[in-house]
């Protein structure tokens, strides 16, 4: 079974650009959330999506959304990149809620 | 939000040392679950344990729902087990609550 597969690894931006992060949960699962890992600050929730829906989103300004699409997966976009974006953003899925969670590699974002 | 305090912060160990992790929680959740996260960030699932007790070869782990903890054992530590150890639970939101890791050092 394929594990929930997250594209790009690294992705390099410039402040002020947008970066779009893409994530594919396990196949089955259509609960796909997405966690921020900067530096010295842990593991921070963005957003839940379930069936194509936001049904949570975390303590984060509106320039980070997202959408799920109909196959379940998922996209983060980050709009006027600034500095402190800079992270390692982690997608994960789920069967269903308040199930166990699987988690992608993650994609490194580096802004410049 | 649901605070998460995990227990040490560091720790290095000798190979084949025995180890115990802990997690506490400030309030009742239905899902816990311990994840290690390896030098290259990412976070590999352990224990879906929002209580009882599971074992997986050399580690296991216990959850004690009703006072709030939850423990992961490591025994024979190898070298690979290296990295940070999270601990995240969840309640209503379906958002996980992170601890801040322990990071585990293994040395030959």
């Amino acid at each position: 079974e394929a594990g929930v597969t997250q594209s790009p690894t690294h992705l390099i931006k410039t402040r002020g650009q947008q970066a779009t992060l893409r994530c594919s949960p396990i196949s089955g699962h259509t609960s796909v959330y997405w966690y921020q890992q900067a530096l010295g600050l842990g593991l921070q929730f963005l957003l839940w999506y379930d069936e194509g829906e936001e049904r949570n989103r975390g303590n984060f300004p509106p320039r980070f959304s997202g959408r799920q699409f109909p196959n379940y997966s998922s996209e983060l976009n980050v709009n006027a990149l600034e500095l402190e974006d800079s992270a390692l953003y982690l997608c994960a899925s789920s069967l269903k809620p308040y199930y166990g969670y699987t988690f992608g590699s993650g994609t490194r974002l580096t802004v410049v | 939000g649901i605070q998460v305090e995990q227990s040490p912060p560091d720790l290095i160990l000798q190979e084949g040392a025995n180890s115990t992790l802990r997690c506490n929680f400030s309030d009742s959740v239905n899902n816990l679950q311990w994840f290690h996260q390896n030098p290259w960030g990412q976070l590999i699932n352990l224990f879906y344990i929002p209580s009882g007790t599971k074992q997986n070869g050399r580690l296991s782990a216990t959850t004690v729902a009703t006072e709030r903890y939850s423990l992961l054992y490591i025994s024979s530590s190898q070298t690979t087990d290296s990295g940070v150890y999270f601990c995240a639970v969840m309640n209503t939101g379906n958002q996980f609550y992170f601890g801040t890791g322990t990071s585990l050092t293994v040395i030959p």
